[in-house]
């Protein structure tokens, strides 16, 4: 099956950029997706990449992707307290396999 | 529109007794999909259905088992609870194109006891 590999943890502070990587094993995944999920919430989507693109840039957040090395980031730029969350990669093929996520703590 | 909307947000059950999640799509969405959340394997598949038929299936015993109605939205059951089925299903529902995104709800805390 596919192996998702994220940190654990990274810690900001306010109003600087966060930078979240994830490694891939299945290079035949076609999508690729980034979550964010808040204490007692479920997973909220927050951008996806197709893996024909090398970047791709919403608001904020901007997502790069090495297909050659399997290695996807999501760069969340001016880091606010509400970015305190837990972020997932995931990866599309006829499921969504996740990694472990990584806890973003955001500190003034 | 509404997002996906999961019923109810909170159970707690005792060890043998039988649980049913109720889970209703965004609106025009024809596929669903079942996940379970714990501490300790994280996120894992559980099964997806697609105009009424399973159409993939996960790696969880028989015990877990689904259903999906014309309407769209979908049921799971867990029969024969244990504690270690304790963990927080989300469902999550996508249009129905192999690789359009997933939208997720806020998911069903089952604690068992």
């Amino acid at each position: 099956g596919e192996d998702v590999e994220q940190s654990l943890f990274l810690s900001v502070r306010e109003g600087d950029s966060s930078v979240i990587n994830c490694t891939y094993t299945d290079s035949s995944s076609t999508y690729l997706y980034w979550y964010k999920q808040e204490p007692g919430a479920g997973l909220q989507l927050l951008t996806y990449i197709f893996s024909n693109m090398d970047m791709k840039q919403d608001q904020r957040l901007t997502v790069l992707l090495n297909k050659k090395d399997k290695h996807l980031s999501l760069r969340i730029a001016d880091t606010q307290t509400g970015d305190s969350a837990i972020y997932f990669c995931a990866v599309l093929d006829y499921k969504l396999s996740f990694g472990a996520g990584t806890t973003v703590t955001v500190r003034a | 529109k509404a997002g996906v909307t999961q019923t109810p947000r909170y159970l707690i059950k005792t060890r043998g007794q039988q649980v049913t999640l109720s889970c209703s799509p965004i609106s025009g969405h024809r596929s669903v999909s079942w996940y379970q959340q714990t501490p300790g394997q994280g996120l894992q598949f559980l099964f997806e259905y697609f105009s009424e038929t399973q159409r993939n299936k996960g790696n969880f015993p028989g015990r877990f088992s689904g259903r999906q109605f014309s309407n769209s939205r979908s049921e799971m059951n867990v029969s024969t609870l244990e504690l270690g089925d304790s963990a927080l299903y989300l469902c999550a529902s996508q249009e129905g194109q192999a690789n359009s995104p997933l939208h997720f709800g806020n998911g069903t805390r089952l604690t068992v006891t």
